[in-house]
């Protein structure tokens, strides 16, 4: 069972960008689809996009102009930037895996433990 | 963007009771080319990341036990524990892969009765 382990500040300031980093232990990162999903508190999980070893990525409407993310395979991470954030992107980002053959449709495979991120001046 | 919606929003069985679990999609979420339903269902226990239970709305992950059960197509879809064990207490999602952006449904919490 791959465990993925995300790093990054837990206090982020209004108008500022958020960066997080998955670590993909094994190799593995050249296989499989990655993608951010996020929980508010005591809330429901929201889909932010994923990327692919190739750099290919697909990202939320809802989120896409403030979304970036990237990869690197050379240190198996791959990370995610949200600009301009408010409290409204507090929540707990997980990073998440999974695989697709041909077109990429997949389920989240593996889940990292989560990063509680809070916006907060 | 495809809704997902389901039903209850909260559930409390017995224990060795059977546990049914609704989801909608506003639209179909079935590939007309392999005849799949991009239909997941996970399973998130309290301070616990989700865990995959079912993808391709029917088939059980590795490791998970067969007393879980995904059903359905189009767009109506159904995970059942046919007995509800105490380790089940967990907020449940369905999630649609078939088109982006993923969506979730809101989650069912089942506790005990």
């Amino acid at each position: 069972q791959m465990q993925l382990q995300e790093s990054g500040p837990g206090l982020v300031k209004p108008s500022e960008t958020l960066s997080l980093t998955c670590i993909v232990p094994g190799g593995s990162i050249s296989t499989y689809y990655w993608s951010w999903v996020r929980q508010p508190p005591g809330k429901g999980l929201e889909w932010i996009g994923y990327i692919y070893y190739s750099g290919n990525t697909d990202y939320s409407p809802s989120l896409k102009s403030r979304v970036t993310m990237s990869i690197d395979t050379s240190k198996n991470q791959f990370s995610l930037n949200l600009s301009s954030v408010t409290a409204a992107d507090t929540a707990v980002y997980y990073c998440a895996g999974g695989y697709s053959v041909g077109y990429p449709r997949f389920y989240f495979q593996y889940w990292g433990q989560g990063a509680l991120v809070t916006v907060s001046s | 963007d495809i809704v997902m919606t389901q039903s209850p929003d909260s559930l409390a069985v017995s224990l060795g009771e059977r546990a049914t679990i609704n989801c909608k999609s506003s639209q179909s979420v079935l590939f007309s080319s392999n005849n799949k339903n991009y239909i997941a269902w996970y399973q998130q226990k309290a301070g616990q990341p989700p865990k995959v239970l079912i993808y391709w709305t029917s088939i059980r992950e590795s490791g998970v036990p067969d007393r879980f059960s995904g059903s359905g197509s189009g767009t109506d879809f159904t995970l059942t524990i046919s007995s509800l064990q105490a380790e089940d207490v967990a907020v449940y999602y369905c999630q649609q892969y078939y088109t982006t952006p993923w969506t979730f449904g809101q989650g069912t919490k089942v506790e005990i009765k």
